[in-house]
């Protein structure tokens, strides 16, 4: 069965980088794009990012322009997203999703990985 | 952008009603519109894609429609386990790929 597990919980202080795993299995693993989306306390759902997971190429939010780096290592399946200048605002649970669409057609996200909640704080 | 406006923000039902939620987009999406659930602590599912496509596995009261700007879904003899939080999103143009604010319904 398909699945996405991510890394653990990690806490950083402000000006810091993180970096989220998201190991996959059950399916082709560079058949199917690899989105970030995160999700701030009590908030709703915002979109971060994609990478092809075949190519390596990656398309960011241009709120995250300049901050974030998504890459992949299709020999052990996963997928790396690391945010850097880490600020307050930034404490969030981050996801990993997969696109359903075969071969970066844009499409939904049918299977996200449990998410991995970042805490900024000094 | 694209921007994904949901409503109402909150939403009260009983338990074997009906409700509809609904989602306007900025510009017109054709049916490029999928909506989710989410429950606490848990990631988002995946409900319906293309504005009306059940995803497998989703029960069959939960449908959608609507095409160009706005899009609505209704869930027909709620179940306590539908009681969550619905996300609308549009997937028309990936930059970005915008969620709407999300509605929660709650039981009555």
């Amino acid at each position: 069965q398909v699945q996405l597990v991510q890394s653990g919980a990690e806490v950083k202080k402000p000006g810091a980088s993180v970096k989220i795993s998201c190991m996959a299995s059950g399916y082709s693993f560079t058949t199917y794009f690899i989105n970030w989306v995160r999700q701030a306390p009590g908030q709703g759902l915002e979109w971060m990012g994609v990478i092809n997971t075949s190519g390596g190429s990656a398309t960011y939010a241009q709120k995250f322009q300049g901050r974030v780096t998504m890459t992949r290592d299709t020999s052990t399946k996963t997928v790396y997203m690391q945010l850097s200048s880490l600020r307050s605002e930034d404490t969030a649970v981050y996801y990993c999703a997969r696109a359903s669409g075969l071969f970066g057609v844009i499409s939904p996200f049918d299977y996200w990985g449990q998410g991995t909640l970042v805490t900024v704080s000094s | 952008d694209i921007q994904m406006t949901q409503s109402p923000s909150t939403l009260s039902a009983s338990v074997g009603g009906r409700v509809t939620i609904t989602c306007r987009a900025s510009q017109t999406i054709n049916t490029w519109v999928a909506w989710y659930q989410q429950k606490p602590g848990e990631a988002p599912k995946l409900l319906i894609y293309r504005a009306s496509s059940l995803q497998s596995g989703v029960p069959s009261r939960f449908s959608g429609s609507g095409s160009g700007t706005e899009f609505t879904l209704t869930i027909s003899n709620l179940q306590p386990d539908d009681f969550a939080i619905y996300y609308c999103q549009q997937y028309d143009s990936i930059s970005p790929y915008n969620f709407g604010q999300g509605t929660k319904l709650e039981i009555k």
